[in-house]
């Protein structure tokens, strides 16, 4: 069976400062990792996807997470934080792509 | 290039009232997903077309659902009678299949039920 725990449900962080969004996963097969993103009133959007390739996986907006087999781990983070960053981020598990596993969210506040 | 559309974006009905949401995948895509969120838990895979076939239906939480892809192309949901528990984000996705490949998400159908 496959799962995911996003490990907090709400981040907070000033402007300029990292993000760390934690995720650890349980997978029985080499598991294929995604984080997206949701803004207010939006859709899910896409921000990085590993499967199988380097470990360190740069997205979109310059987010970047690292798979650690060892930890079971897939942490979404970025250097600097902006506004336009305050949105809710899901890590998703799949082992066939075709049926994403999604976490519970993490809901990230960024203030000025 | 057209984005996956999803209709309504936002609808509320009675208990007992029947709802259709509708998903148009991006153009190409054979690959076509439901999925919703429902008050307070996460998001929950209900099923998967390939073009107008129904791959995997496991998600499906009961019989009052009822999803259909006739033709291959655009996708419905309905949701008859409707419940309190109903009530959530259905989010439709495509993609062109694959290990690997992208899922592609609408911006879901908010669904209110009272």
């Amino acid at each position: 069976a496959q799962s995911v725990t996003q490990l907090d449900s709400h981040v907070s962080v000033s402007e300029g400062t990292p993000v760390l969004l934690r995720c650890n996963y349980s997978s029985s097969y080499s598991p294929s990792l995604f984080w997206y993103v949701q803004h207010p009133n939006k859709g899910l959007q896409l921000l990085l996807k590993y499967t199988s390739a380097a470990t360190l996986v740069k997205g979109i907006n310059g987010f970047e997470a690292e798979f650690k087999k060892s930890e079971t781990s897939f942490h979404l983070t970025k250097p600097s934080a902006h506004m336009s960053d305050a949105a809710e981020y899901f890590c998703v598990v799949s082992h066939t792509t075709d049926k994403l596993i999604f976490g519970t969210g993490t809901r990230l506040q960024v203030f000025p | 290039e057209a984005g996956v559309t999803q209709f309504p974006s936002h609808s509320v009905i009675e208990k007992g009232q029947t709802v259709t949401l509708r998903c148009d995948p991006i153009s190409g895509h054979d690959n076509l997903y439901w999925y919703r969120r429902v008050m307070g838990k996460e998001i929950k895979f209900l099923l998967h077309f390939v073009k107008e076939s129904k791959q995997d239906e496991s998600g499906m939480p009961n019989n009052r659902f009822l999803a259909e892809r006739t033709g291959g192309t655009y996708s419905t949901l309905k949701v008859q009678p409707a419940e309190l528990e109903d009530s959530g984000v259905y989010f439709c996705a495509s993609s062109n299949g694959g290990i690997g490949n992208t899922i592609y998400f609408g911006e879901g159908s908010w669904l209110t039920v009272v």
